[in-house]
C-alpha cells in the first residue's frame, strides 16, 4: 500500500517564476492538505481540499492556489515566486474530511534564487 | 486560536539516557494532540496521538506521552534513547473550524541530538 507521494523531490526556481507541486494521497484517502515548512520552523497550514474544492485556507496570499482531481490527487501552484517561498512543502492526506489524523509525504524542497 | 509551544529548541542527551520533550497547548475544549518525528530531509511520521480516555498514551519506537489538562501539557518521553532517535520532534494540536474542517497547528519543534 503506497503512502503519500510527492513530486518532484527538489526544485530550483528563480524569483518571479511559477511552480507546480504534485501530491498523490494514501490509498483510500480523499482529503489532501498542504503545509509549508520553512527552515527551522514547524509546518504552516496552506489549504485543504476535499471533493475537488478548497475547504479551508491558512494565512497565505492568493499567489498560492491548488487543485484536487477526481482521483483525489492534488496540485499546489505558487505564482510570482519570492525568495521567502523557499521551503519544504508537505502534502498530507486524511481518510475522511473530518479526521485530524494526517499522513505526510516526504515533501518537495523548493529553492527560490 | 489554538497554539502550541515547545519550550526547548534543542536538546542533547546521551545514548541510553531518558528523554522528555515538553509541549504546551492553548485550546478551550478537549484537545486532539499529536507528536510527530521528522528525520533530516524526510517527511513527518506520527509517533502517537491523544484523543480521549487514558491520559498516558503509547506510541511507536518506544515513545509515550502524558496528557495533563491542569498543566495544558502533552510531554513526550522515552526511557532509553537510541542514536537513531536523533531527529526533529513536533507537537501539534487539531483545530476545527466553523465548517467542521480539520487541520493541525504545530509547534516550532525540538531538535534532538544524541551523544554516543
Amino acid at each position: 500500500d503506497a503512502g503519500v507521494t510527492q513530486s518532484p523531490t527538489h526544485l530550483i526556481k528563480t524569483r518571479g517564476q511559477q511552480v507546480t507541486l504534485r501530491c498523490s494521497p494514501k490509498s483510500g484517502h480523499d482529503t489532501v492538505s498542504w503545509y509549508q515548512q520553512a527552515l527551522g520552523q514547524g509546518p504552516q497550514f496552506i489549504f485543504q481540499y476535499y471533493e475537488e474544492e478548497e475547504r479551508q485556507r491558512g494565512n497565505f496570499p492568493d499567489r498560492f492556489s491548488g487543485h484536487q482531481f477526481p482521483n483525489y490527487s492534488s496540485e499546489l501552484n505558487v505564482n510570482a515566486l519570492l525568495l521567502g517561498d523557499s521551503a519544504l512543502y508537505l502534502c498530507a492526506s486524511s481518510l475522511v474530511r473530518f479526521s485530524y489524523e494526517q499522513y505526510f509525504g516526504p515533501g518537495t524542497r523548493l529553492t527560490v534564487t | 486560536a489554538q497554539s502550541v509551544t515547545q519550550p526547548d529548541i534543542h536538546i542533547t542527551v546521551s545514548e541510553g539516557a531518558s528523554l522528555e520533550l515538553r509541549c504546551n497547548y492553548s485550546y478551550g475544549a478537549t484537545p486532539y494532540l499529536f507528536w510527530y518525528v521528522q528525520s533530516p530531509g524526510q517527511g513527518l511520521q506520527l509517533l502517537l496521538k491523544y484523543f480521549s480516555g487514558d491520559t498516558l498514551v503509547q506510541g511507536i519506537k518506544g515513545f509515550e506521552a502524558e496528557f495533563k489538562r491542569s498543566q495544558s501539557s502533552f510531554n513526550l518521553r522515552k526511557p532509553s534513547v537510541h542514536w537513531s532517535d536523533a531527529a526533529e520532534y513536533f507537537c501539534a494540536v487539531g483545530e476545527r473550524n466553523a465548517g467542521n474542517n480539520r487541520k493541525l497547528i504545530w509547534g516550532l519543534g525540538t531538535s534532538l541530538a544524541v551523544n554516543p
